[in-house]
């Protein structure tokens, strides 16, 4: 993995289910990973900073996990609501700051 | 606290124009990085200012230029604008490596 990819690009789940998208970011100098969330016509709002082979965050019914070693990220969401709509980012910065993102997994949760 | 904010929100130019755009990180923060983001992908880092100068550049022309300001503001200068210019231009501000805050960006359509 040269990039940041994110899988899959787009996600319709109904009320009530559980989701999960993947971001695979490369393994080799990694220094943290970041996980963004951003609403329609809103900012991308930090969700996870994750620095920690094994690092599991939990932020209500979302919550991530790490593998450094392999390279990749999931996120899943508990319960999906529809204010759980949004684009979920990813993001690997370098140690000097500069951040590369994903596409995104754009996620729809219908009542 | 303010969080980050830009100015203009929206703005419409003509090819060969130039423009200029601005972002007030959120307090404590000392580290600017601007973002181009086309319809459908994820942002492309464009360039990160610290203590006023370039730290790092992503994969855009000369054309694209910034600036940073003693008091963390900064500017994103694109000259000889080309249609394909047109995109959401967003500033994140941060302290170091954590995860950024976003502004709400600058939607710029040039016809």
């Amino acid at each position: 993995i040269l990039n940041v990819e994110q899988s899959p690009q787009s996600l319709h789940v109904q009320e009530g289910d559980s989701t999960n998208f993947t971001c695979s970011f490369p393994s080799s100098n990694f220094y943290a990973l970041h996980w963004y969330r951003w609403e329609t016509a809103k900012s991308p709002e930090a969700l996870f900073v994750m620095t920690l082979n094994g690092d599991e965050k939990k932020k209500g019914r979302i919550s991530a996990t790490l593998n450094t070693k392999e390279g990749y990220s999931y996120l899943y969401i508990k319960g999906s609501q529809p204010e759980d709509s949004a684009t979920y980012l990813c993001a690997s910065p370098t140690n000097a700051g500069k951040s590369t993102f994903g596409d995104g997994t754009t996620l729809t949760v219908k009542p | 606290d303010a969080g980050v904010t830009q100015s203009p929100t929206h703005l419409i130019k003509t090819r060969g124009q130039q423009v200029t755009l601005r972002c007030s990180p959120k307090s404590g923060h000392d580290t600017v990085s601007w973002y181009q983001q086309a319809l459908g992908q994820g942002p492309q880092f464009i360039f990160q200012y610290y203590e006023e100068e370039e730290r790092q550049r992503g994969n855009f022309p000369d054309r694209f230029s910034g600036h940073q300001f003693p008091n963390y503001s900064s500017e994103l200068n694109v000259n000889a604008l080309l249609l394909g210019d047109s995109a959401l231009y967003l500033c994140a501000s941060s302290l170091a490596t954590h995860g950024y805050t976003f502004g709400s960006g600058t939607r710029l359509t040039v016809v």
